[in-house]
């Protein structure tokens, strides 16, 4: 199983650049999230997804968008790159029943310069 | 809004003694799920224990026990005979609705370090 998994692992972006981090999922999930991780700061929800075609605003959207064409896909769009989204990026997904866990993918380490 | 608060950024414990991390949240509801994740060096989020609101037994998963105070709102993270693989950040989570939206908060996690 590959579970989650994010491409890239790795980005310097310049910034004003624009790029997209790559999500997918093999566990038939309907539940999808976008997590950035800054030191001391813990993970914060940047946008979320209850299903295909279906995305929500989490508590830091600003500068981000996604969009939720499969079940499997859930990518996520920085358009203008600033050095405020230097940043670890986690993808996660889990099943809509309450008590089962999310699983993350390996995360992508963004360098905004 | 749910909110959840880990009051210890870092924490140390020698190998093989028990180390206690604190977790408090806040919500109006009363059906909810509680987890901790381990968060090594690499990365990556590996699920510790979970907890469901409606159980008042605490969870325990071999090493790791959770002390479940509902009232209070209080889920603290027990390791016990504690051991160098357990150093990570652990992160506190919290998964229920409010307004019909499902929301799954982290707090900002606790740095544990083990000495030999």
């Amino acid at each position: 199983n590959a579970g989650v998994t994010q491409t890239p692992k790795f980005r310097i972006l310049k910034i004003g650049q624009s790029m997209t981090l790559q999500c997918a999922q093999d566990m038939n999930h309907n539940y999808m999230y976008w997590y950035r991780q800054d030191p001391g700061m813990g993970l914060k929800l940047i946008y979320y997804s209850v299903g295909a075609g279906i995305t929500d605003k989490g508590e830091v959207p600003n500068g981000y968008n996604v969009s939720r064409s499969t079940t499997e896909d859930f990518p996520l769009r920085l358009e203008l790159a600033a050095p405020s989204q230097t940043s670890v990026y986690f993808c996660a997904s889990s099943y809509a029943e309450q008590n089962t866990e999310a699983f993350f993918g390996q995360g992508t380490r963004l360098t905004v310069v | 809004a749910q909110t959840v608060t880990q009051s210890q950024p870092e924490m140390s414990v020698q190998e093989a003694e028990t180390v206690t991390l604190s977790c408090t949240y806040d919500t109006s509801e009363s059906d909810y799920y509680l987890f901790w994740y381990k968060q090594p060096p690499s990365r990556q989020m590996i699920l510790v224990i979970r907890q469901e609101a409606y159980k008042q037994q605490n969870a325990t998963e071999n090493r790791f026990s959770v002390n479940f105070q509902k009232a209070a709102k209080s889920f603290s993270l027990k390791i016990s005979d504690s051991q160098l693989g357990d150093a990570a950040m652990y992160f506190c989570a919290y998964r229920g609705y409010q307004g019909g939206s499902e929301k799954l908060v982290f707090g900002k996690g606790t740095k544990l370090t083990v000495n030999p």
